[in-house]
């Protein structure tokens, strides 16, 4: 199993550019979250997905979007990015166990 | 508002060291709690504590949960410089399909 895979690793964008970051897992694992970490602020939510189909907004989800058409693959959407969104991205999945939570290996966003 | 409280926010200890790293919380419906350790990238699981009193112990790392004063600890003992790291707590809730409620996380710095 691969597990969690985020790509791209890194990423620099312009004020007002686009983009999605993709995550996806070979797990078959119902539930999965994107967060955000900044330095001194832990681990924010930005959304998550209960599975397939289902999606809803966690702490920080302004500026972002996702879907989650397949179990597999939930990918955030950057709709028009800001300098505020700079920050490291984790995805993660798990079973209905909680301390089965996976993280992908983060992707580093920078936003000038 | 759900939250979880994690002190001190960084500190810096010489190997052989003994550290107590707290972690309190105030959340609805509490199920579990995690302990993670973060180092250059994604977070791994430490210990998942459900019960009061009753200790997790992992080599030199142990973890004890106090549902009454509502926190915990993980205790590091002979600590080595592979245990600097951000050490996250996070919270697991009843209601199953809510996601982690993350602390901020304690940086330990382990100096030789």
């Amino acid at each position: 199993n691969a597990g969690v895979t985020q790509t791209p690793k890194f990423q620099v964008l312009k004020t007002g550019q686009s983009m999605t970051l993709q995550c996806a897992q070979d797990m078959n694992h119902e539930y999965m979250s994107w967060y955000r970490q900044d330095p001194g602020m832990g681990l924010r939510l930005i959304h998550y997905s209960v599975g397939a189909g289902i999606t809803d907004q966690g702490e920080v989800p302004n500026g972002y979007n996702v879907s989650r058409s397949t179990t597999e693959d939930f990918p955030l959407r950057l709709l028009s990015a800001a300098p505020s969104q700079t920050s490291v991205y984790f995805c993660a999945s798990r079973t209905g166990k909680p301390y089965e939570q996976y993280f992908g290996p983060g992707t580093r966003l920078t936003v000038t | 508002e759900d939250k979880v409280v994690q002190s001190p926010l960084s500190l810096v200890v010489h190997e052989g060291d003994t550290v107590t790293l707290n972690c309190s919380y105030e959340v609805t419906n509490f199920r579990s709690l995690l302990w993670y350790k973060q180092e250059k990238k994604a977070p791994t699981f430490l210990f998942m504590l459900t019960s009061s009193g009753i200790e997790k112990k992992s080599g030199r790392l142990s973890s004890i949960l106090d549902k009454k004063e509502l926190f915990s600890i993980l205790n590091i003992t002979a600590t080595q410089t592979g245990d600097s790291a951000v050490y996250l707590c996070a919270v697991v809730r009843n209601s199953g399909n809510t996601p982690l409620v993350f602390g901020k996380g304690t940086r330990l710095s382990v100096i030789a």
